[in-house]
C-alpha cells in the first residue's frame, strides 16, 4: 500500500527566504506524485506533478520539486518565498498505471513571515 | 484541464437527515473521484466512479452510507446518508481526463457541510 509522510505540519519562512516543504513516500511500484496548493476557501490546485520523465520537476509559481528514488523523496521548493505563497501544501501519490485515486500527505501549513 | 462545479457550495444540515452533493464537469472524463475532507485534516479517498458500474469504495466507506451516481461522462453526485456531526467535513469531486496514471486529477471547489 502507498503512503506519503510531510514533515513538520507548520513551516514558517521569512519573506525572500528559502522554501523547504518536506516529503517521504512509500509504494510498492514506482508511483507518480503530485503537489498540490490549497489556499485559505479555495479547492486544491495542482503544482506539478513527476511522472517518470525528468527528476527535477518545475511548476507554477516558481515551485520546483525533485524526485530522490534512493531517498524515497519528494521535497518541494521555492528559492525565494512571497507572501501570496502562504498556504496549505499536501503531497499525493498514485501508484504507478493505476487508475486509482490519490493518497494524500497530512498536508503543510506554509506561514511567510513579512 | 477540466473546469468542476459543484452543488451546494455549503449546507448546514440536522442530524438523520441526507444531502445530495452534485459534482459537473465541462468536459467528459474517464473516472471520476469523492474525497472528504475533515476539519483540519489531509483528504481522504471515498470512492471512485466509473460511468457504468458501481462505485468502488475505500476501507473504511460504504455504499449504504455515501451512495454515489454517475450516470454520464460529465455528471456524479455523492449522498452523505442519516448525517450525524461527525460528518461534517468538505467534500470534495475530482477528475482524471483519462484511466492513465500520470493523469493530473483535478479538484472541485468542495461542498462544505456541517451537521448540527
Amino acid at each position: 500500500a502507498q503512503s506519503v509522510t510531510q514533515l513538520g505540519s507548520h513551516v514558517s519562512v521569512s519573506e525572500g527566504a528559502l522554501v523547504l516543504l518536506r516529503c517521504n513516500y512509500s509504494s510498492s511500484v514506482p508511483p507518480y506524485l503530485f503537489w498540490y496548493v490549497q489556499y485559505p476557501n479555495q479547492g486544491l490546485q495542482l503544482l506539478l506533478k513527476y511522472t517518470s520523465a525528468a527528476t527535477l520537476v518545475k511548476g507554477i509559481n516558481g515551485f520546483e520539486a525533485e524526485f530522490k528514488k534512493s531517498e524515497t523523496s519528494f521535497h518541494l521548493t521555492k528559492p525565494s518565498a512571497h507572501m501570496s505563497d502562504a498556504a496549505e501544501y499536501f503531497c499525493a501519490v498514485r501508484e504507478g498505471g493505476g487508475a486509482d485515486g490519490l493518497t494524500f500527505g497530512k498536508g503543510t501549513h506554509l506561514i511567510i513571515q513579512p | 484541464s477540466a473546469v468542476i462545479s459543484q452543488k451546494p457550495s455549503r449546507d448546514i444540515c440536522q442530524r438523520g437527515t441526507s444531502l445530495t452533493i452534485q459534482c459537473q464537469v465541462d468536459s467528459q472524463v474517464t473516472m471520476m473521484f469523492w474525497y472528504r475532507q475533515q476539519p483540519g485534516q489531509s483528504l481522504t479517498l471515498i470512492a471512485t466512479a466509473n460511468q457504468g458500474s458501481e462505485a468502488t469504495y475505500e476501507s473504511g466507506f460504504v455504499i449504504d452510507k455515501f451512495p454515489i451516481s454517475r450516470p454520464n461522462l460529465t455528471f456524479s453526485t455523492l449522498t452523505v446518508s442519516n448525517m450525524s456531526p461527525e460528518d461534517s467535513s468538505i467534500y470534495l469531486c475530482s477528475v482524471s481526463p483519462t484511466s492513465g496514471g500520470t493523469d493530473t486529477q483535478y479538484f472541485g471547489p468542495g461542498t462544505r457541510l456541517t451537521v448540527l
